[in-house]
């Protein structure tokens, strides 16, 4: 039983472009939830998406934003990219109401 | 709004021994879930340990086991004959339940526990 996976493992961007991270749930998973992670930070809360919808959302800018796909996998776009951003983005699945398994996260610099 | 404080950055304890991590959080609500995570240098973060808030018994999952005391807002870990793989940062987590889907998670800043041989 595969856990939740996530590519690609390392990224690179400049300032300005463009990127997108992919996650696939762990197996019988339905929703999942995006945190961005700093450097000796804890993770902070994206959004989530459960039956292809945006459900919750943290305090993030409309440059980021996901979908989800009928598999329940899901992907997470960040237009116009700062040095900000360069982060651990970490994508959790659970089931309702359960308990959030993470995977192994993208490291995204940005130059 | 939820938050979750982790006032200790770091910890150090010898092999074998025990050692407790303290997190306190706050809260209005009365229905919630209480985590701890693990992540070692390898990134992953790891469920350790989970406490309903409804209930009175403290969750235990073999060398680890927590101390919840829900009117003080407390919620620490202790972790018994501690090994070298103990070392990692340890969060912890507050989860609102809600009638809808699931909720997010909300972290503390985490502590660092380092295990010496």
């Amino acid at each position: 039983d595969a856990g939740v996976t996530q590519s690609p493992t390392h990224l690179i961007k400049t300032r300005g472009q463009q990127v997108t991270l992919r996650c696939s749930p762990k197996s019988g998973h339905d929703t999942v939830s995006w945190y961005q992670q700093a450097l000796g930070q804890g993770p902070q809360f994206i959004f989530q998406y459960y039956e292809e919808e945006e459900r919750q959302r943290g305090n993030f800018p409309d440059r980021f934003s996901g979908h989800q796909f009928p598999n329940y996998s899901s992907e997470l776009n960040v237009n116009a990219l700062l040095l900000g951003d360069s982060a651990l983005y970490l994508c959790a699945s659970s089931s309702r109401r359960g308990e959030q398994y993470f995977g192994p996260g993208t490291r995204l610099t940005v130059t | 709004a939820q938050t979750v404080t982790q006032s200790q950055p770091e910890m150090s304890v010898q092999e074998a021994e025990t050692v407790t991590l303290s997190c306190t959080y706050d809260t209005s609500e009365n229905n919630y879930y209480l985590f701890w995570y693990k992540q070692p240098p390898s990134r992953q973060m790891i469920l350790v340990i989970r406490q309903e808030a409804y209930k009175q018994q403290n969750a235990t999952e073999n060398r680890f086991s927590v101390n919840f005391q829900k009117a003080a807002k407390s919620f620490s870990l202790k972790i018994s004959d501690s090994q070298l793989g103990d070392t990692a940062m340890y969060f912890c987590a507050f989860m609102k339940l809600g009638t809808g889907a699931n909720s997010k998670l909300t972290f503390g800043k985490g502590i660092t526990l380092s295990v010496r041989p």
